[in-house]
C-alpha cells in the first residue's frame, strides 16, 4: 500500500484566484493521477501526472486550467486556475504502487469557490 | 462508450442485515476495484478483484469477467458501513480507473 498526504485539506477561495494542491507519497510509485469529485457525484479523472514531462489530460480538461507538475516519483501538484464556483469540488490524488495493481487515494482537498 | 453502472443507487439497511451491491461494465477489463468512501470523503480500498472471489471479514466480492459484472456482499451490516461504495474498472488498453455511479448505503441502528 501507500501513504498519501495532500495539502491543503480544504480551502475557501475567491472567484478568479488560483490554488495549488500538493500530493506527497511515502514510496516510489509508477503512476500518479488527479481526480475531481463534484458534490454528490462520482469521480472523474482529470489527468495522469507524468514524471518529468507534461501531464496527459482527459477529455474536457486542459493544461491552462489545471496545470500539473510531477518533478519526481513521489510528489505532484495540481493547480486550479482562474477559479469559478463550478470548480467547487473535492480534488483527489491517486497512485499505483510499483509492482502492484491496486490504486490508492489521498484524503482529498475540499475546495469551495465563492 | 465506456459504462460502469452500479445498482442499487441507494440502499437503506437495518443494522445486522445483509446486502449485495452490483457493478456492470461494458467491456473487458484488466483491473476492477471496490472502494468505500466514508462520510469524511476518504476512499478506502476494499478489493482488487479483476476476476474470481475474495473475502475480507464481513465483506466479500466476486467478479465474473466473462459476463462483465462484479458483486460486493456485505454481511451483518454495521453503522460504520455507511457511505458510498464505488466500483472502478481499468479497461484493456487503458492505464487508469473509470469509476461507476456508486451505491449510497445507509445503515440504521
Amino acid at each position: 500500500s501507500a501513504v498519501i498526504s495532500q495539502k491543503p485539506s480544504r480551502d475557501i477561495c475567491q472567484r478568479g484566484t488560483s490554488l495549488t494542491i500538493q500530493c506527497q507519497v511515502d514510496s516510489q510509485v509508477t503512476m500518479m493521477f488527479w481526480y475531481r469529485q463534484q458534490p454528490g457525484q462520482s469521480l472523474t479523472l482529470i489527468a495522469t501526472a507524468n514524471q518529468g514531462s507534461e501531464a496527459t489530460y482527459e477529455s474536457g480538461f486542459v493544461i491552462d486550467k489545471f496545470p500539473i507538475s510531477r518533478p519526481n516519483l513521489t510528489f505532484s501538484t495540481l493547480t486550479v486556475s482562474n477559479m469559478s464556483p463550478e470548480d467547487s469540488s473535492i480534488y483527489l490524488c491517486s497512485v499505483v504502487v510499483q509492482g502492484a495493481g491496486e490504486q490508492y487515494f489521498g484524503p482529498g482537498t475540499r475546495l469551495t469557490v465563492t | 462508450g465506456i459504462q460502469v453502472e452500479q445498482s442499487p443507487p441507494d440502499l437503506i439497511l437495518q443494522e445486522g442485515a445483509n446486502s449485495t451491491l452490483r457493478c456492470n461494465f461494458s467491456d473487458s477489463v484488466n483491473n476492477l476495484q471496490w472502494f468505500h468512501q466514508n462520510p469524511w470523503g476518504q476512499l478506502i480500498n476494499l478489493f482488487y478483484i479483476p476476476s474470481g472471489t475474495k473475502q475480507n471479514g464481513r465483506l466479500s466480492a466476486t467478479t465474473v469477467a466473462t459476463e462483465r459484472y462484479s458483486l460486493l456482499y456485505i454481511s451483518s451490516s454495521q453503522t460504520t458501513d455507511s457511505g458510498v461504495y464505488f466500483c472502478a474498472v481499468e479497461y484493456i488498453g487503458a492505464n487508469n480507473l473509470f469509476f461507476g455511479t456508486g451505491t449510497r448505503l445507509t445503515v440504521i441502528p
